[in-house]
């Protein structure tokens, strides 16, 4: 059974840093891309980073481009997203996503259950 | 970047009804169009991917169709639980890849 369980959420202040984990199990964590999709309260998806399998390729929302770095430790299977100078309009829910394809995702067949980022003084 | 909008933002329906929910491109994207629904507090959960194909353990009364910048989503009789909000996600261009901005189901 695929899990994939997100954790490191919490309230930040504006300025400060987080780093995010994905502990994945259930199936073979190097063959697929990964993503960190987030929602801000009461509104849509924006996926804002992925990552290849191999660790060969990542990719980043405008938003938060030299900001956010994704990375993943196939030994561990384990999906990180440092997330630095946040923002208040970083505040969401961000889910770890399980892409279908290993370079690229193309969709999410598996989702995490969330974890909580607050950026408030 | 490919903007994706769907219509209606929210839809009102009875039990038994036939909805559908319109999915637009910004440019073309083949038939790389996923479908995702999503209930209050939980994660969104693939429905149909490719377009038109039903992810394992997905009621059939759920069909895709379209190609290019035009895709549906079509729930043919309407049931309790599929209350809830639907995101189409283009899979086409490279990474992070965009989502819509929902359509809210509920019920009337």
């Amino acid at each position: 059974e695929v899990q994939l369980l997100e954790s490191g959420g919490g309230l930040v202040q504006p300025g400060g840093s987080l780093r995010l984990s994905c502990a994945a199990s259930g199936f073979t964590f190097s063959n697929f891309a990964m993503s960190w999709v987030r929602q801000a309260p009461g509104k849509g998806l924006e996926c804002v980073s992925t990552i290849g399998g191999s660790n060969s390729m990542t990719s980043y929302a405008d938003t938060v481009k030299g900001r956010f770095t994704i990375s993943r430790d196939n030994s561990k299977n384990v999906l990180y997203l440092q997330i630095n100078s946040l923002r208040a309009d970083d505040t969401a829910v961000y889910y770890c996503a399980k892409g279908w394809g290993e370079v690229d995702p193309y969709y999410f067949d598996y989702w995490g259950q969330g974890t909580l980022v607050t950026v408030s003084s | 970047d490919i903007q994706m909008t769907q219509s209606p933002s929210s839809l009102a329906a009875s039990v038994g009804d036939r909805v559908t929910i319109t999915c637009r491109a910004s440019q073309t994207i083949s038939t790389f169009l996923n479908w995702y629904q999503q209930k209050p507090g939980k994660a969104p959960k693939v429905l149909i991917y490719s377009t038109s194909t039903l992810q394992g353990g997905v009621p059939s009364r759920f069909s895709g169709s379209g190609s290019g910048t035009n895709f549906t989503l079509t729930i043919s009789s309407l049931q309790p639980e599929d209350f809830a909000t639907y995101y189409c996600q283009q899979g086409y261009s490279t990474p992070p890849y965009t989502f819509g901005q929902g359509t809210k189901l509920e019920i009337k």
